[in-house]
């Protein structure tokens, strides 16, 4: 079974630029999360995809983060203008199913984004 | 708010020796409990999971957890160590209600050879 693709999977830029990530997802699965990772601390959620539609986008910084799921497959998310302490490694995890209660999430390798 | 509190950021063993991560997390409701590992230059991997039944629940690679409802904790356990379990650690909640995994910060695990 593929995993889930991310790309790139590294990417350096100024300040004020933009910057755009993009997730494929495993093959049927309807969830979609984007997690930002400083280092030294763990994943934080941004936004949540079911299907094409946002569930929770509360932790998502609107001003500047952007992030949509066009046909409820590919992902992607976006950075307009880019500040210092966005520099942080970018995460796509893929859910099958919400039963129970959310299940297994699985993860991409991440983008490491570096703003200088 | 809820919270995932890993208690131990950095653990330095020797090989064969016993390993146990510490995990609590506030939230009075029912969760699904995680453990993930990334290697180094590796993406985040499941560990284990708790969702119901037995409390003590075995993961890949000798790794064990037990869950604690009544001290809302979700240790790690691993009898003897390997070089190879060098690794960063994350310890993650669902709770039910939210369907939003939360993680705590993280434990960076290294084994001397």
């Amino acid at each position: 079974e593929a995993g889930v693709a991310q790309s790139p999977r590294y990417k350096i830029i100024e300040k004020r630029q933009s910057v755009a990530f993009w997730c494929n997802p495993i093959s049927g699965h309807a969830t979609l999360y984007w997690y930002q990772q400083i280092l030294g601390q763990g994943p934080k959620l941004l936004i949540q995809f079911q299907n094409n539609g946002v569930v929770d986008d509360s932790q998502l910084p609107k001003d500047r983060f952007s992030a949509e799921r066009l046909k409820g497959v590919d992902s992607t998310l976006k950075i307009q203008p880019a500040k210092l302490e966005d520099s942080a490694v970018y995460l796509c995890a893929t859910l099958a199913s919400l039963a129970g209660g959310g299940g297994t999430q699985y993860f991409g390798p991440g983008t490491r984004l570096t703003v200088l | 708010a809820q919270s995932v509190s890993q208690h131990n950021h950095h653990v330095i063993l020797s090989e064969a020796a016993s390993l146990e991560l510490g995990c609590n997390y506030s939230y009075g409701g029912t969760v699904n409990l995680f453990w993930y590992v990334q290697y180094p230059g590796q993406h985040l991997q499941l560990l284990l999971k708790y969702f119901s039944g037995d409390p003590l629940v075995k993961g890949i690679k000798g790794f064990e957890a037990e869950f604690i409802k009544s001290k809302f904790s979700f240790n790690l356990r691993k009898p003897s160590v390997q070089w190879s379990d060098t690794a960063e650690y994350f310890c993650a909640v669902i709770p039910v209600s939210s369907y939003k995994l939360i993680f705590g910060s993280g434990t960076r695990l290294l084994v001397r050879p």
